[in-house]
């Protein structure tokens, strides 16, 4: 089992409408937990930070946190193009900050 | 405030060869980590350096090595390359320890092993 998994996609969605992107951890210790974007040919970004269950809203984003469950996600509301990336999530496991393979998103206009 | 450089950005190696990767962080910053990505595993963690302190390794031969010098500057070295080193090699920095999660990372360092 990897660490950190994430479904690889491709995830189309139309413009406008809300992207769900999913994370599972191993470690049932962590506390913490990001969410990364990652554009074509360029170096990761932080975009949101998580620690505790619930819900925590920036913008046009949120992330979730079901520590019990061990899952993470990250929604996008009112998607544009812009939002077409790869996202990347990652737990501090042991210490190090451990990342899944990624979700490529497409968001078509 | 400059951002994370990394040296050189793309790079050709035969088989048996050795490298050197540089990175030098965002001013201030005390941790460097380094990070392998390729389609196939995605970005998978080498080892970070705190004040010239390995402070963790992730599952590599010890054919990757690296070290940090006393400006925050740091190397990884990959010894007798194999094709499968080939990947982008992606140093991120951080103000504290890397699993506070914030990281700058620089624009990575291509490696192709022919």
């Amino acid at each position: 089992q990897k660490e950190v998994e994430q479904n690889s996609g491709p995830l189309s969605v139309p413009e406008g409408a809300i992207a769900s992107l999913n994370c599972t951890y191993s470690d049932r210790v962590s506390q913490s937990f990001f969410w990364y974007r990652q554009y074509s040919g360029k170096s990761p970004e932080l975009i949101m930070s998580i620690y505790s269950n619930g819900d925590k809203e920036d913008g046009r984003f949120t992330a979730q946190l079901n520590k019990a469950s061990q899952y993470v996600s990250l929604l996008i509301r009112d998607s544009q193009p812009s939002d077409s990336a790869t996202y990347l999530c990652a737990v501090n496991q042991g210490g190090k900050l451990i990342f899944g393979q990624g979700t490529e998103l497409s968001v078509k206009p | 405030k400059a951002g994370v450089t990394q040296t050189p950005r793309y790079l050709i190696k035969t088989r048996g060869q050795q490298v050197t990767l540089s990175c030098s962080p965002i001013s201030g910053h005390r941790s460097v980590s380094w990070y392998q990505q390729t389609p196939g595993q995605g970005l998978q963690f080498l080892f970070e350096y705190f004040s010239e302190t390995q402070r963790n390794k992730g599952n590599f031969p010890g054919r990757f090595s690296g070290r940090q010098f006393s400006n925050s500057r740091s190397e990884m070295n990959v010894s007798t390359l194999e094709l499968g080193d080939s990947a982008l090699y992606l140093c991120a920095s951080s103000l504290g320890y890397s699993s506070s999660g914030e990281l700058f990372f620089g624009e990575g360092s291509r490696l192709t092993v022919l």
